[in-house]
């Protein structure tokens, strides 16, 4: 079964709020985690990854939180914008035997509402 | 320096047919990825191969699905004799491999089966 899932399917925010999308693992495993965007007719695409030997990292406009003592992790987008519309989708980096697979998640939609 | 190429874009099959997905990984990549999403669905891996080798096809069917990665071309997703529940957007992620962690996803291809 998946490994790797989300609390919500659905997420509406206002133009300029922050929003925070959550994703629960179940692999204590798992060493990696990458968060994607992936607009409708496109293929993901990287927003940000952290190490499990990490807590907390920041990018542009973006922070993804590690709490691996209750193996959930977090997107935080500020200032959401109209163009953040879209799913996201976590992923772990799979690696048992050698695989380098990513198991995601089934994903959030993100509505920026103007 | 172009991204991970998909082709077709779009696919029609009807019942019984094959359907031949291509993937060009980005330059300098060695390791392709094939993944796939149902509507409303996060990716589900289904083979990881290196040139001319399956590394790993634990998300393969056991029937009709097959792929390759020659050691000239783009790699190839095979479906033989196509039925309606293979409808779906078939992606190809790539990385350098070498423990990396970096890969780079393509627009997919969208099969539909008449």
């Amino acid at each position: 079964g998946e490994s790797v899932g989300l609390h919500l399917p659905t997420l509406s925010v206002q133009e300029g709020d922050n929003s925070i999308i959550n994703c629960a693992y179940s692999n204590s495993a798992s060493d990696y985690f990458i968060w994607y965007k992936q607009e409708s007719g496109k293929g993901p695409q990287f927003i940000i990854d952290i190490r499990s030997n990490m807590d907390k990292r920041q990018g542009q406009r973006v922070t993804v939180l590690l709490n691996k003592t209750v193996k959930h992790l977090s997107l935080q987008i500020a200032a959401t914008q109209p163009g953040d519309s879209a799913v996201y989708f976590c992923a772990e980096n799979g690696s048992q035997g050698g695989s380098e697979k990513l198991v995601f998640g089934k994903g959030t939609k993100l509505t920026v509402n103007p | 320096n172009a991204g991970v190429m998909q082709n077709p874009r779009h696919l029609v099959r009807r019942r019984g047919q094959e359907a031949r997905l291509r993937c060009s990984p980005m330059k300098g990549h060695s390791h392709v990825y094939w993944y796939r999403q149902l509507p409303e669905e996060g990716l589900k891996f289904m083979v990881y191969l290196q040139k001319e080798n399956i590394i790993d096809e634990s998300g393969m069917p056991k029937e009709r699905f097959s792929a390759e990665f020659p050691k000239e071309g783009p790699s190839i997703l095979r479906i033989q004799q196509v039925v309606r529940g293979d409808s779906a957007a078939y992606f190809c992620a790539s990385s350098p491999g070498q423990g990396s962690n970096y890969y780079t996803f393509g627009s997919g291809t969208r099969l539909t089966v008449v």
